[in-house]
């Protein structure tokens, strides 16, 4: 299984983008990058996956380098709530349903 | 639709006493999970479905049993509790794992269960 490596913490300011970057050496040619999302006394949200070079939706952009070794989760202008913990997975091809956490980034925004 | 749904959202169990965890979702999905996630942790995948009758083990299976035999539901059976499984337990489903060669793997999850077992 492709393991995940991501800081344990980041802090930052509100309106100021936020980077993280998450290491996955190991993942399979056909595999996916999935971002999820998760406050405190709540399930994960998902918010963004992706398979290569960038994606974007409302929310997040991912981009994903062509040796697809790493991956960065970028939001936009943070605000105090985006204060969670952010979980990079590798989703694999073979065995979409069997979905691995690793132990994520507690991100937080201050004032 | 209600989305995922688990009961109860609290329970305290003495060691050695067996209950069940109940999760259902109306979405009809096909995969449906179960993970534990202990204080300051990451989530770890117990047991998994990807579909009625078809079960399979995750990460950290023991000490637990599922089963599938609606879509609709999947109850994780705790079958003699022990303190190590005091834990906050999310059930999850997802639309299914690959549609037109891509992975579709959005998961929504319940709100989660929290267990003591003293």
């Amino acid at each position: 299984l492709a393991k995940t490596t991501q800081p344990i913490s980041m802090d930052s300011y509100e309106g100021q983008e936020v980077n993280i970057t998450c290491s996955h050496n190991n993942i399979a040619t056909n595999d996916y990058i999935t971002w999820y999302q998760q406050f405190p006394s709540q399930g994960p949200r998902f918010i963004i996956q992706g398979y290569k070079t960038k994606v974007t939706n409302e929310v997040a952009s991912l981009f994903i380098p062509a040796d697809r070794k790493s991956s960065t989760l970028s939001l936009p202008r943070v605000s105090l709530s985006d204060t969670a913990v952010y979980y990079c997975l590798v989703v694999l091809y073979s065995s979409a349903s069997k979905i691995i956490f690793g132990s994520g980034t507690r991100l937080s925004i201050r004032p | 639709n209600a989305g995922v749904t688990q009961t109860p959202k609290f329970q305290v169990l003495k060691t050695g006493q067996s209950m069940t965890l109940q999760c259902a979702q109306d979405m009809n999905h096909e995969y449906m999970s179960w993970y534990r996630q202990d204080p300051g942790m990451g989530l770890r995948l117990i047991h998994y479905s990807v579909g009625a009758g078809i079960t399979d083990q995750g990460e950290v299976p023991n000490g637990y049993n599922v089963s599938r035999s609606t879509t609709e539901d999947f109850p994780l059976r705790l079958l003699s509790a022990a303190p190590s499984q005091t834990s906050v337990y999310f059930c999850a489903s997802s639309y299914g794992g690959l549609a037109g060669g891509q992975v579709i793997d959005t998961q929504y999850f319940g709100p989660g269960t929290r267990l003591t077992v003293l």
